[in-house]
């Protein structure tokens, strides 16, 4: 498949273990925040969203905390699994209809 | 309901040819937008049209350009085709909601050799 990227920071987890995946985003503006999985060959899939009205959304397994003081957001992962290895991007967006902006990645590699 | 479809998957171009992708939305989906990937850069924001207009753009040179047929189909061209253009071209489609609202496609891998 394709290779989405040879310049990614890789976080290795013991299968079983929590994962979190942080990002730094840039506006401050931003409303709307996105975390996103890309597997090998496959375009990005929706995880997990949070408004910037919040501070922490869960999801099945997910947990996204926003840290607007600090332009930060992280990705938790509970138990992960071997089919969470892929590469993580967040996404930040400003009002709606304008485009989203993606982070450059994390990889995330699940030793079994 | 079928995906967000793109073809060619793989295509390999000479440097100063064009090339042209292809894009087919969700049934229903009227908004389509095209990004580049890259290890470089990352995801990159190309343009997005909407009902065959063009309703952002990000910072492309003009060799980039697209268009969107009456039946949301899109397809995005790249001419003078550089190296520095191979890349992960990908599309997404979007119910008419917020734009990030949006499922992408799986890709066309773009070599320039």
């Amino acid at each position: 498949g394709e290779s989405v990227g040879l310049h990614l920071p890789t976080l290795s987890v013991q299968e079983g273990d929590n994962s979190i995946i942080n990002c730094a985003y840039s506006n401050s503006a931003s409303d709307y925040f996105i975390w996103y999985k890309q597997e090998s060959g496959k375009g990005p899939q929706f995880i997990i969203d949070i408004r910037s009205n919040m501070d922490k959304r869960q999801g099945q397994r997910v947990t996204v905390l926003l840290n607007k003081t600090v332009k930060h957001l992280s990705l938790q992962i509970a138990a992960t699994q071997p089919g969470d290895s892929a590469v993580y991007f967040c996404a930040e967006n400003y009002s709606g209809n304008t485009p989203l902006v993606f982070g450059k990645g994390t990889r995330l590699s699940v030793i079994a | 309901k079928a995906g967000v479809t793109q073809t060619p998957r793989y295509l390999i171009k000479t440097r100063g040819q064009q090339v042209t992708l292809s894009c087919s939305p969700i049934s229903g989906h009227r908004s389509v937008s095209w990004y580049q990937q890259t290890p470089g850069q990352g995801l990159q924001f190309l343009f997005e049209y909407f009902s065959e207009t063009q309703r952002n753009k990000g910072n492309f040179p003009g060799r980039f350009s697209g268009r969107q047929f009456s039946n949301s189909r899109s397809e995005m061209n790249v001419s003078t085709l550089e190296l520095g253009d191979s890349a992960l071209y990908l599309c997404a489609s979007n119910g008419g909601g917020p734009v990030y609202e949006q499922y992408f496609g799986p890709g066309t891998r773009l070599t320039v050799t």
